[in-house]
């Protein structure tokens, strides 16, 4: 089955700095990769989805960058404020599937 | 306003006992689920219903079940052979189940906590 991994598990970044979470992924067939963001005691909330029609989208300071030949997709965030400061999982998914397989997180930190 | 409401945000459980999770969404979205996310880790599929009267077990469904009468409600009842049930639990739900993946739209997730 799909398996995604994400990295890093914690990133520190000094505010106005960049910020660049990468995931891979295992099954070919996947073809949508959303990105979540989590903050403390809350549900995941969408920042940005790419389906694999395309290799890059951006919206304000954040992006994301797939490679479909390397099985593998990034966040990048630039300008990083404080309220970036949460926890971020990347996903994938299929349409011959359903559900969503899951990073494990990335603990994002904003240095003052 | 239209969204995805878990009740209680916060649940104890006296060992032994079946508790269970509200879910509860006004988006009219076919599919629904149940996540369980422990500290640090990420979300692991306990159930999911893509329609009426339907669903299938994700990767962690022993100790769980659940039940969809209504398309807009999924509730979790947490059984007593569930040996480690005290987690952060979030319910999500998604726009059609027969077609290209949409975004999931989540619950704020109920703590359950075993005493």
């Amino acid at each position: 089955g799909e398996n995604v991994e994400q990295h890093p598990s914690t990133l520190s970044v000094q505010e106005g700095d960049s910020a660049v979470i990468k995931c891979t992924y295992s099954d070919s067939a996947s073809n949508y990769f959303p990105w979540y963001k989590q903050e403390l005691g809350k549900g995941p909330q969408l920042i940005i989805d790419i389906r694999s029609n395309v290799g890059e989208k951006k919206d304000q300071r954040i992006a994301v960058t797939l490679n479909k030949t390397a099985k593998h997709f990034s966040l990048h965030i630039t300008e990083t404020q404080p309220e970036d400061s949460a926890v971020y999982f990347c996903a994938a998914s299929a349409d011959s599937n359903y559900q969503l397989i899951w990073g494990a997180g990335t603990k994002l930190i904003i240095k003052p | 306003d239209g969204g995805i409401t878990q009740s209680p945000k916060y649940l104890f459980r006296k060992e032994g006992q079946n508790v269970t999770l509200s879910c509860e969404q006004n988006l009219n979205h076919d599919a629904m689920y149940w996540y369980r996310q422990d500290p640090g880790q990420g979300l692991r599929l306990i159930y999911y219903s893509q329609i009426v009267n339907d669903f299938q077990k994700g990767d962690i469904a022993e100790g769980y079940s659940v039940s969809r009468e209504k398309k807009e409600s999924f509730p979790l009842t947490v059984t007593s052979a569930q040996k480690n049930p005290t987690a952060f639990y979030l319910c999500a739900s998604s726009i059609q189940a027969d077609g290209p993946n949409t975004e999931a739209f989540f619950g704020q997730g109920t703590r359950l906590t075993v005493v």
